[in-house]
């Protein structure tokens, strides 16, 4: 079956603007993580809903990130006013129930470039 | 907070050399321990987990056993091959997300 689909898989975008990315986890699965990844480190935690509701946000580093999941599937993660320092992978992940002992699926990532 | 202090890369191995990659965690509650494996130009994959206490996961050659004593879940395989090379990630679990290391790149040449 398909799996946890990210697009666009790369966004180069200017400082200042926004931008959304996209993901779709598997069908079925109501947990859906965000993870940011920089270059020679381990993905940070970002966001973590359950169903259409956000369960977890500690990890959104400040009030330019933000993230929806409306019907409870596809999510959005949205920044504003970009920096150069948002420049990183964007990883998105899901699991059918969000239990500590059930695997995550992630994606191939949105690498984003602030120039 | 919850953390995770995984071994420093990179690692190069000889084909068929023995592997062990440190990762040892901290947590507040009692979590379950995943390693996850990125190969190249690929995704972020389970490779093998546990969730309780003396249980050990194994996957295509690779062992790790939660020892919640010392708080640590080592990865270990007995021979490794070309095709193991990949960044490899240990990630505890207590709820709400993993905690990923900073990752070990594992280069083995033939």
């Amino acid at each position: 079956g398909a799996g946890v689909s990210q697009t666009p898989s790369n966004k180069v975008t200017e400082k200042g603007k926004y931008v959304e990315l996209r993901c779709d986890p598997i069908s079925g699965h109501t947990a859906l993580y965000w993870y940011r990844q920089s270059l020679g480190q381990g993905p940070e935690f970002l966001i973590y809903f359950q169903g259409t509701g956000a369960a977890d946000d500690s990890g959104l580093p400040n009030d330019r990130f933000f993230a929806v999941r409306p019907e409870g599937s596809v999510s959005t993660l949205k920044i504003q006013r970009t920096e150069r320092g948002d420049s990183a992978v964007y990883l998105c992940a899901s699991s059918e129930s969000g239990d500590m002992n059930t695997e995550a699926f992630f994606g191939q990532g949105t690498r984003l470039t602030v120039v | 907070g919850d953390s995770v202090t995984q071994m420093e890369g990179p690692v190069t191995l000889s084909e068929e050399a023995f592997l062990t990659i440190n990762c040892t965690y901290t947590a507040t509650g009692y979590p379950s321990l995943f390693w996850y494996v990125q190969y190249p130009g690929e995704g972020l994959q389970l490779l093998l987990k546990a969730t309780k206490a003396d249980d050990k996961g194994s996957n295509k050659g690779f062992e790790a056993t939660y020892r919640k004593e010392t708080t640590s879940f080592h990865l270990e395989k007995g021979s490794v091959q070309v095709s193991d090379s990949a960044v490899y990630f240990c990630a505890p679990n207590t709820g709400n997300q993993f905690y990923f290391g900073t990752g070990t790149s594992l280069t083995v040449i033939p």
